[in-house]
């Protein structure tokens, strides 16, 4: 248990909707990333929140839009939904060292259909 | 995109046996991190390995970093059933920047 939460763990959506992901950081972790991670792939980041402000982003269309709230929790927001947006959705909270190894919540797997 | 590639993308070992796999990246890192993998669940920190080292050990795992060819090898020694899982290199430009992962090892062990 990396102590990192998501919710919810599986969620099934039409395309054209909207998906709003949540996750927990771990205790005294400032960042938070996101990454996708589609079947049979290696996770790919979207972006990372560091203290509240977007710090960083991945080659993601801006449908794809995030929030970090004042206690480091972190949202991410999918707008009108595509079917290549079925994936897992990894959360990864870590703190601002040198070197940061990153402690990944348990996933949301996203359906589109 | 993929920074690294890991290879074989499968491998199947008996218990016991050793497992090695490998990764090559494209560009200058400050460290390198493997996750392991559970069926499609979230990833775990096994080990990191910084720019300037050349091996590192944990327990069973043993990692090497050659950033002359731009590549890592895990090796799982005295591998169980438990080991079963995807393994994935993730690469590191700087601290607290994103990981950029490989597309993994799946690795069978079997009993």
């Amino acid at each position: 248990e990396t102590g990192v939460t998501q919710s919810p763990t599986h969620l099934i959506k039409t395309r054209g909707q909207q998906v709003t992901l949540r996750c927990s950081s771990q205790s005294g972790h400032n960042t938070v990333s996101w990454y996708q991670q589609a079947l049979g792939q290696g996770p790919q980041f979207i972006f990372q929140y560091y203290r509240e402000e977007e710090n960083g982003r991945g080659n993601f269309p801006p449908r794809f839009s995030g929030l970090q709230f004042p206690n480091y929790s972190s949202e991410l927001n999918v707008n009108a939904l595509e079917l290549d947006d079925s994936a897992l959705y990894l959360c990864a909270s870590s703190w601002d060292r040198v070197e940061s190894e990153q402690f990944f919540g348990p996933g949301t797997r996203l359906t589109v259909l | 995109s993929q920074q690294g590639e890991e290879d074989p993308q499968a491998l199947s070992i008996q218990e016991g046996e050793n497992a090695t796999m490998n990764c090559s990246y494209k560009t200058s890192i400050n460290n390198l991190q493997w996750y392991r993998q559970n069926s499609g669940r979230g990833l775990v920190h096994l080990i990191l390995i910084r720019s300037n080292e050349r091996e590192k050990h944990s327990g069973r795992l043993r990692v090497t970093l050659d950033t002359s060819k731009k590549s890592s090898s895990l090796l799982i020694t005295a591998s169980r059933a438990a080991d079963t899982a995807s393994y994935f290199c993730a690469t590191q430009r700087s601290g607290n920047t994103p990981l950029v992962f490989g597309k993994g090892t799946r690795l069978s062990v079997i009993a």
